[in-house]
């Protein structure tokens, strides 16, 4: 079945510094993904989302880039701030059949002044 | 539109009790899903709903746990008895029934099984 991976966190990082969370999928046809974030104590938001190959979504800094040759959508900013700290979860949506999300575990993302 | 409004937000309750947690969805959308969020096993999608007919409850972990949908701005999710691996945060989200559209979460609620 369909299923998304996406690396271990939490990623620590000093404001300013680069960020990249990877993201891999395996899923039949051709999916929708998705990047949310989850702030504490809140829902989850969608952050940005790519509908086909090499699509790039983009989103208050954040940009991932939708590469069917290697199945990835890997999240990344140039320049993190305190408060981008963060659960990010990489999700799948199949375009075939009956719409399931399908998410990934979460990385969780703390930035330090 | 005021966004996917589950309730309560927060629930205290004892063991071998009874819960129903409430969701109304985005008006107009024909997914609904719930899922659980633990530390342990992250994110899961417990069962969705197109039309208000269950399409997957693969995700329910137990009979214990049953979920409705009476109509296209009502679900619920009912755990009976409720125990305290339960205990977990529960999310309801919605989403229109086309291509490459994203699913719009609730807050969540908070459920403590004592």
């Amino acid at each position: 079945g369909d299923s998304v991976t996406q690396m271990e966190g939490p990623v620590t990082l000093s404001e300013e510094a680069f960020l990249t969370i990877n993201c891999t999928y395996t899923a039949t046809g051709y999916p929708s993904l998705f990047w949310y974030v989850q702030y504490p104590g809140e829902g989850l938001q969608l952050l940005l989302k790519a509908t086909k190959a090499d699509d790039k979504g983009s989103n208050k800094g954040f940009e991932a880039t939708y590469r069917k040759e290697t199945t990835s959508f890997h999240l990344e900013k140039g320049s993190v701030q305190v408060s981008d700290s963060a659960v990010y979860f990489c999700a799948l949506s199949s375009n075939t059949g009956f719409q399931k999300l399908v998410f990934g575990t979460g990385t969780r993302l703390l930035v330090s002044p | 539109d005021a966004g996917v409004i589950q309730s309560p937000r927060h629930e205290v309750t004892e063991m071998g009790q009874e819960v129903t947690l409430r969701c109304k969805p985005i008006s107009g959308h024909d997914y609904l899903f719930w899922y659980r969020q633990t530390m342990m096993r992250g994110l899961e999608l417990l069962i969705y709903f197109n039309n208000n007919v269950p399409i997957d409850d693969s995700g329910m972990p137990e009979d214990r746990f049953s979920a409705k949908m009476p109509n296209a701005s009502f679900s619920t999710l009912k755990i009976q008895p409720s125990e305290p691996r339960d205990s977990a945060v529960y999310f309801c989200a919605s989403s229109y029934a086309q291509l490459n559209t994203e699913a719009f979460f609730g807050q969540g609620t908070r459920l403590t099984v004592v």
